[in-house]
């Protein structure tokens, strides 16, 4: 079974201070995808990253960087110089190929809000 | 292009009672997947569809049933709601898994279920 623990429930920090959400995930497969996806008060998913298990190259992406550890099975998303905007819930997935169709598992999600 | 469309945005349901959820994928995507996110959880995987059947289904009892058509639409249908169905309900489409091709989930903004 996979599944993706996000230990940090709430964050808070103050505007332009750099945050790290944690991501930790388990599976027995060796092709996965790890994603993240932020979901604003409006409650839509947006789509921030996708990393495949193959790849573990970190990737920056303007204030927005992830760092992927096959050894400690984490996918850590940092904020640099955080905003208001960046107050959200973050969600880290994992997708695995299941009976040939994709299945996606979902951590609780990190609030993270940010403080002007 | 148009993103996942689902409608209604919110509904209030009485206990017991029926309801059904739509969602347009997004243009060129074949699968179907519903998730049930309660307040303050990530989503948790309902069913996936493609070429009209059910292909996974999570921990949801049977009173949770959905339909694909041959437009790759799909509908969600809950019978005898209870009070816990009450949860954001979010419709995510993507192409079927063909070796690494793994697209990911285009996510709907949801249907927002009061069940009262």
């Amino acid at each position: 079974a996979q599944k993706v623990t996000q230990a940090q429930t709430e964050i808070s920090v103050v505007e332009k201070e750099d945050v790290t959400l944690d991501c930790v995930y388990e599976t027995r497969d060796t092709t996965y995808y790890l994603f993240w996806y932020k979901q604003p008060p409006s409650g839509e998913l947006v789509f921030l990253i996708r990393r495949n298990s193959f790849d573990e190259q970190n990737e920056i992406s303007g204030r927005y960087s992830w760092n992927f550890q096959k050894s400690t099975s984490s996918f850590n998303f940092t904020i640099t110089a955080s905003q208001v905007v960046d107050s959200a819930v973050y969600f880290c997935a994992l997708s695995e190929r299941s009976g040939g169709y994709q299945k996606v598992t979902f951590g609780i999600g990190t609030k993270l809000q940010v403080i002007p | 292009d148009a993103g996942v469309t689902q409608s209604p945005t919110h509904l209030i349901k009485t206990r017991g009672q029926q309801v059904t959820l739509r969602c347009s994928p997004k243009s060129g995507h074949d699968t179907v997947s519903w998730y049930q996110q309660a307040l303050g959880q990530g989503p948790q995987f309902i069913f996936q569809y493609y070429e009209e059947e059910e292909r996974q289904r999570g921990n949801f009892p049977d009173r949770f049933s959905g339909h694909q058509f041959p437009n790759y639409s799909s509908e969600l249908n809950v019978n005898a709601l209870l009070l816990g169905d009450s949860a954001l309900y979010l419709c995510a489409s993507s192409s079927l898994w063909t070796g690494q091709a793994n697209y990911g989930y285009t996510f709907g903004s949801g249907t927002r279920l009061t069940v009262v």
